[in-house]
């Protein structure tokens, strides 16, 4: 069956520094990734889109890179600010099946 | 960016009760709406994909008598929730297609006491 896996331990950085999380996924084969923030009790808000034809995305602070080899997407984000602390998930998506399959999210704290 | 709103934001019910949760797009037109279901520390799980002016497609395991959706307009979409129990207590987030993007509402967290 399809899985997606990130990190479920929470990743502490101190502000100024990169963050980096990693999304793995098996049995599946998605035509494109996308990186979403949620804060608690709120909806995802979309962060950024890459498709499999894709190595790297950026778009302000944020880059995305995705593997289709290695099945995997990373998501960095530089000069993290503590603005920045929220549960970021990886979604993987295909031409055919319009809804998203999410894996369960990872809780970025940033540190001032 | 579009906006998606949903309605109520929040809701506790008496079990046993039905509830009905509304989801709108407010600036654009989607014929596809989506019902997902998010557990606390849990990732997003589909429920069904609403389409304007037909049935619902649910998802394998998901009872579509007890999650009843509606997708009247191609800006209304609405999940009514029947006989509600404590187990059904979640939060619900719906998103909308739009061109080429999935929007996402603010969800509601329902709590079936």
């Amino acid at each position: 069956s399809q899985k997606i896996e990130q990190n479920s331990e929470a990743l502490n950085i101190q502000e100024g520094k990169t963050a980096t999380l990693t999304c793995n996924y098996t049995n599946y084969s998605p035509a494109y990734l996308q990186w979403y923030r949620q804060d608690p009790g709120r909806g995802p808000v979309f962060l950024l889109l890459i498709r499999e034809n894709e190595k790297e995305k950026r778009k302000e602070r944020l880059k995305v890179t995705f593997d289709t080899t290695l099945k995997q997407s990373l998501f960095h984000i530089t000069a993290s600010q503590p603005a920045d602390s929220a549960t970021y998930l990886c979604a993987l998506g295909d031409t055919g099946r319009r809804a998203l399959t999410f894996g369960s999210g990872t809780r970025l704290q940033v540190q001032p | 960016g579009a906006v998606v709103s949903q309605h109520p934001s929040w809701v506790i019910c008496k079990s046993g009760t039905s509830v009905k949760i509304e989801c709108r797009s407010l600036d654009f037109q989607a014929t596809t709406m989506f019902w997902y279901r998010q557990f606390p520390k849990q990732s997003l799980m589909l429920m069904a994909t609403s389409n304007e002016g037909s049935k619902a497609t649910y998802e394998q395991g998901v009872e579509k008598d007890k999650f009843l959706i509606n997708h009247a307009s191609l800006t209304l979409s609405t999940l009514t929730v029947t006989s509600a129990h404590p187990e059904d207590s979640s939060f619900y987030i719906c998103s909308a297609m739009g061109y080429n993007e999935q929007f996402f509402g603010p969800g509601t967290r329902l709590t079936v006491l």
